[in-house]
């Protein structure tokens, strides 16, 4: 069974712009959650989406969206990049909600000159 | 004050030492992760537990709710247990993670 893909695995962008990054959950897995990952703060988790809705959200500003298609597959955008948004972006699945373990994918490592 | 503690932030080991890392938290909880996290950026997760204890080969972790704490343990360490470890809690079904602690094995 293949892992949880995400791509691309690494991205340099500008101040400014705007960036969107894809992650394929394990086959049958509907939850998808997403994860920022800084030196200053950790790892933090910014929402999660089920059957195409987002059904928790972090404590992150509204420049950072995602959203889920009827496969599962997950995009999250962050607009009007800020140096801060430096990091490594992570996504994680999981069959369903509640407690159970969550799958990660290698992570996307965005770097904002 | 953050509301997943975890200690110590750095471990060093000769290999074969028997190795504890310790979480403690301060809000409620449905479950406890621990997690591992190889150069790189790759998480694996090890353990999610609610309560007692779990084996997987030479990983032991074990939670006490009423204390709010975990640890995890790792016995006969080997240079490629280094990694970052990294205890997360589910909270409201949000995790809520560690700053982790960073273990390097030396052969």
């Amino acid at each position: 069974k293949a892992g949880v893909t995400q791509t691309p695995r690494y991205l340099i962008k500008t101040r400014g712009q705007q960036v969107t990054l894809s992650c394929s959950p394990i086959s049958g897995h509907r939850s998808v959650s997403w994860y920022q990952q800084t030196p200053g703060q950790g790892l933090q988790f910014l929402f999660e989406y089920f059957s195409e809705t987002q059904r928790n959200k972090g404590n992150f500003p509204g420049r950072f969206s995602g959203r889920q298609f009827s496969n599962s597959r997950s995009e999250m955008n962050v607009s009007t990049l800020e140096l801060g948004d430096s990091a490594l972006y992570l996504c994680a699945s999981r069959p369903g909600v509640g407690n159970q373990p969550q799958h990660f994918g290698d992570g996307t490592r965005l770097s904002i000159l | 004050k953050n509301e997943v503690e975890q200690s110590p932030q750095n471990l060093t080991a000769q290999e074969g030492e028997f190795i504890t890392i310790n979480c403690s938290y301060s809000v409620g909880i449905s479950a406890l992760h621990w997690l591992q996290q190889h150069p790189g950026g790759g998480i694996v997760s090890l353990f999610m537990l609610s309560s007692g204890k779990k084996k997987h080969g030479r990983l032991i972790a074990t939670i006490n709710i009423q204390e709010k704490h975990s640890s995890l343990h790792i016995t006969a360490s080997h240079p490629r247990d280094s990694a970052v470890y990294i205890c997360a809690v589910a909270n409201t079904d949000k995790l809520i993670f560690g700053t982790g602690t960073r273990l390097q094995v030396f052969p």
